[in-house]
């Protein structure tokens, strides 16, 4: 099975702070993504990779930052968190363009 | 750019009645198209997906999805379902590249 882990499943930051949010996948997928998920808003993409140090904005990249230094391994910044980046985070891979991508069980950010 | 159309934010049905919740797509060229389940406090899982071939696609837990290129639709169907199918459904889909659009997602309530 596909496994798509992130570092926290609830985190609670102050405004200002500099917050990384990290997820790892263990199956060798070259293709990583960060959304966010907001009720009535569906899934927004931020950032993704199709490589190790390779990026793209995706269609939200305002206040945002990531890193891919290793395959399995993708970080999302958020360089100074700010009230309105209060959300759910996912994280998901995938193998291939026709591949469906896979997800893990979201980090849910709270900034006051 | 496309977008991703699900017509019914919430879905309130009865045990054992059947169920289709409605994606509408724009998109002018060839589309991957996905149903993905999210599950109270757990990430994203497939359902199923049509990528080419028969216009009817049969996914996990009964459910099955039909493609219209003609209407751009790609509406999601069980004829029966139990409790455990209530949860969040997202239509999403794929034009070119990895970047997948998602729909802003259907609550299914199901009532006892």
């Amino acid at each position: 099975d596909v496994k798509v882990t992130q570092s926290s499943r609830y985190l609670v930051k102050r405004t200002g702070e500099k917050v990384f949010l990290e997820c790892v996948q263990d199956m060798d997928h070259e293709n990583m993504f960060w959304y966010r998920q907001d009720p009535g808003l569906g899934l927004r993409l931020i950032y993704f990779s199709y490589d190790v140090k390779m990026k793209e904005k995706g269609d939200i990249p305002e206040g945002y930052s990531v890193s891919r230094e290793k395959k399995e391994r993708f970080s999302l910044i958020l360089e100074s968190a700010s009230t309105n980046q209060t959300s759910m985070y996912l994280c998901a891979s995938s193998l291939g363009n026709r591949e469906e991508q896979y997800f893990g069980p979201g980090t849910r950010l709270t900034v006051t | 750019a496309q977008s991703v159309t699900q017509l019914d934010s919430q879905v309130p049905v009865f045990e054992e009645a059947p169920v289709e919740l409605r994606c509408n797509y724009s998109s002018s060229v060839s589309v991957y198209l996905f149903w993905y389940v999210q599950y109270p406090n757990q990430g994203l899982q497939l359902l199923l997906k049509y990528l080419s071939g028969s216009t009817l696609v049969k996914g996990i837990n009964g459910f099955e999805a039909e493609f219209n290129k003609s209407q751009t639709s790609f509406h999601l169907r069980k004829p029966s379902v139990h409790i455990s199918d209530t949860a969040e459904y997202f239509c999403a889909v794929r034009a070119a590249g990895n970047k997948l659009t998602f729909g802003g997602g259907t609550r299914v309530l199901v009532k006892p």
